[in-house]
């Protein structure tokens, strides 16, 4: 498709679990950011790849999530030992950089709704 | 970490009628954007603004980047039923890390 693709789209797993989360961005983007967000919350920054490198992972909230971009494009959001409060909706956006695009235009998925029981 | 203040954090008006939000900040940016999400979507962009002082519209959407660049605000003129939704502004911190506000929920009575 066009857009920016998540998957998946629902994920509910046990406390202490490993969950992976994908992300297919836009062709063509080569900026990716993963962010957070709670509910009745704005969505909070987790870290941004340009290509394969992750330029600003300080959104990270601690050792337990880590997230890879090892050719550039697909994306994937790893979480180990899953806690309750990692429980929220996981957004992906891509965006073009340099000439053409807009400073700030970040195109998002429809998200991945992670419940941690 | 830096915080965006955004008011009301909700809305209920009648059809037809003029919205107005707003959005401050304790720190300055170079750079504001307005986002609206819609229920079990990602956010979309609706309008970016690059300068202090700096009016720009988009259809029935007019924003505005304040002055002090700490504040900004999103008017919607005649509204109609999709325009329900939940409002974030967005500050632009470097060059690519954008820090949202919690956001104005809009609700529309026809």
């Amino acid at each position: 498709g066009a857009g920016v693709s998540q998957t998946p789209s629902n994920k509910v797993t046990e406390k202490g679990k490993y969950v992976e989360l994908r992300c297919d961005p836009i062709s063509g983007h080569t900026a990716l950011y993963w962010y957070r967000q709670s509910l009745g919350q704005g969505p909070e920054f987790l870290i941004y790849f340009q290509g394969t490198g992750a330029a600003d992972d300080s959104g990270l909230p601690n050792d337990r999530f880590f997230a890879v971009r090892p050719e550039g494009s697909v994306s994937t959001l790893k979480i180990q030992r899953t806690e309750r409060g990692d429980s929220a909706v996981y957004l992906c956006a891509s965006s073009l950089t340099g000439s053409g695009s807009r400073t700030g235009e970040l195109f998002f998925g429809e998200g991945s709704r992670l419940t941690v029981l | 970490g830096q915080q965006l203040n955004q008011s009301p954090q909700s809305m209920f008006i009648q059809e037809g009628e003029d919205v107005s939000m707003n959005c401050t900040s304790s720190s300055i940016f170079n750079t504001w954007l307005w986002y609206k999400q819609d229920p079990g979507e990602g956010p979309v962009l609706l309008i970016a603004l690059y300068k202090a002082g700096e009016l720009t519209s988009n259809g029935r959407l007019t924003a505005q980047f304040g002055i002090t660049r700490k504040d900004s605000f999103l008017n919607i003129s005649a509204s109609i039923p999709s325009d329900v939704g939940i409002y974030f502004c967005a500050g632009l911190q470097g060059a690519q890390k954008l820090v949202f506000g919690q956001g104005t929920r809009l609700t529309i009575n026809p």
